[in-house]
């Protein structure tokens, strides 16, 4: 079965303390790796789309980067705004290009 | 321009009330997605349409009908909901046959009392 796990579970930070959040994944064949950022009671925004491992991508103060068992967010200088939930999607080979499994999230919460 | 337009943003209804959510988009996308989802859980798929035709029903129960009048448009009819579906319920979009990113709407709270 295929599996998305995310950690920390919830992360405390600075403003301008990098950090970086982990999606491992356990899965038949992986198609596409998936980050969201999401705002409480909003729907999730779609950050970026990996492919395959040693793939990287960036966005402001973003950057995720895949290998073949995980993938990480690195978070440069973040700011209060940066805070939300992350959540890591995947596409695999029994899911199909419709199903997303999702890993449960990482918390971030930014302080001034 | 990705985005998904949902109304309405809130909604409370009676257990024996009918209501429906509605979702649009103009990206050209031919896959369109039903999801729920509580809080501090991630999203839970519903229903997918894939040109217009529902290709993946995730069992849920009849009180929940989707509809897709056509390629911008889906709905989602409620009737006789419990108060456990009370939720967030997201729309998504993507291309369709390849893995493409799903873009969300920004979703509709509804309450069931």
């Amino acid at each position: 079965e295929d599996q998305v796990t995310q950690s920390p579970e919830a992360l405390r930070l600075q403003e301008g303390e990098s950090s970086s959040l982990n999606c491992s994944y356990t899965v038949s064949g992986l198609r596409g790796l998936f980050w969201y950022r999401q705002d409480p009671g909003k729907g999730p925004e779609f950050l970026f789309t990996l492919y395959s491992a040693g793939e990287e991508k960036e966005k402001e103060r973003l950057k995720a980067t895949l290998t073949k068992k995980e993938s990480f967010l690195h978070i440069t200088a973040p700011k209060p705004e940066d805070s939300a939930t992350y959540l890591c999607a995947v596409q695999t080979l029994n899911t199909g290009f419709q199903k997303l499994v999702f890993g449960t999230g990482t918390r971030l919460l930014v302080s001034p | 321009d990705t985005e998904v337009t949902q109304t309405p943003k809130h909604l409370v209804m009676g257990m024996t009330n009918k209501k429906s959510l509605k979702c649009e988009q103009h990206m050209g996308h031919r896959a369109m997605y039903w999801y729920k989802q509580k809080a501090k859980k991630p999203p839970e798929l519903m229903f997918v349409y894939s040109y217009e035709k529902l290709s993946i029903n995730e069992s849920v129960p009849s009180r929940f009908s989707p509809e897709c009048p056509n390629s911008s448009l889906l709905n989602l009819h409620l009737h006789a909901l419990q108060p456990e579906d009370s939720a967030l319920y997201l729309c998504a979009s993507s291309a369709s046959g390849q893995s493409y990113e799903q873009y969300f709407g920004p979703g509709t709270r509804l309450t069931v009392t």
